[in-house]
């Protein structure tokens, strides 16, 4: 079985300032991994995803996320953040390439300060 | 492109009772799956859809069930209603054997 571990639950920060937030995964098999942003009373949006090649993957809005196997991790960076990225980040994972049975985190609160 | 969409967006229910949940697919898609997430934590997967017919299924009691027809809507049915029940109930839309699931907003149920 696949399971992720967000180790913050919540993280603030001031505007401009960089963030990390971190994510583990669990698996016996290899795995898709994913970034998921929700915003206030929004649904789920996909931030960014590593299926194969390149272990850094990047997303339009200046988020990049490194894929590390042998720490089974998927920490998600950005160097100067905004207000607008105020959201909850959830870390996730996928046995197969058809989107099903996506395993989610427990999701790390990202509140930006001015 | 009107995306995945949901409804109802709200919705209040006894213990004991039946609800159903409706989600459209985003354009194009034929893959449908459901997921429940709980107040301060991550969605987790109920079912997935495909071809009108369950193609895996999560750690969920039968009380839940689903539908999907031929236009690739898809229905979440939970019967008999618990407190527990009370969630954001998400509905996600892919290709089949595409990795990238889009979501919709999520129908919140209160089970009261």
């Amino acid at each position: 079985a696949q399971s992720v571990t967000q180790l913050d639950s919540q993280v603030p920060v001031f505007e401009e300032a960089p963030v990390e937030l971190r994510c583990n995964y669990s698996s016996s098999v290899s795995v898709y991994l994913f970034w998921y942003v929700q915003y206030p009373n929004q649904g789920l949006q996909l931030l960014l995803k590593y299926l194969s090649g390149s272990t850094l993957v990047e997303s339009i809005n200046g988020f990049e996320a490194e894929f590390n196997k042998s720490q089974t991790s998927f920490h998600l960076r950005k160097p100067s953040v905004h207000i607008s990225d105020t959201a909850e980040y959830f870390c996730a994972v996928s046995v197969d390439s058809s989107a099903s049975k996506i395993i989610f985190g427990s999701g790390t609160r990202l509140s930006i300060r001015p | 492109d009107a995306g995945v969409t949901q409804s109802p967006t709200h919705l209040i229910k006894t213990r004991g009772q039946q609800v159903t949940l409706r989600c459209s697919p985003k354009s194009g898609h034929d893959t449908v799956s459901w997921y429940q997430q709980a107040l301060g934590q991550g969605p987790q997967f109920i079912f997935q859809y495909y071809e009108e017919e369950e193609r895996q299924r999560g750690n969920f009691p039968d009380r839940f069930s689903g539908h999907q027809f031929p236009n690739y809507s898809s229905e979440l049915n939970v019967n008999a209603l618990l407190l527990g029940d009370s969630a954001l109930y998400l509905c996600a839309s892919s290709l089949v054997d595409n990795t990238e699931a889009f979501f919709g907003q999520g129908t919140r149920l209160t089970v009261v």
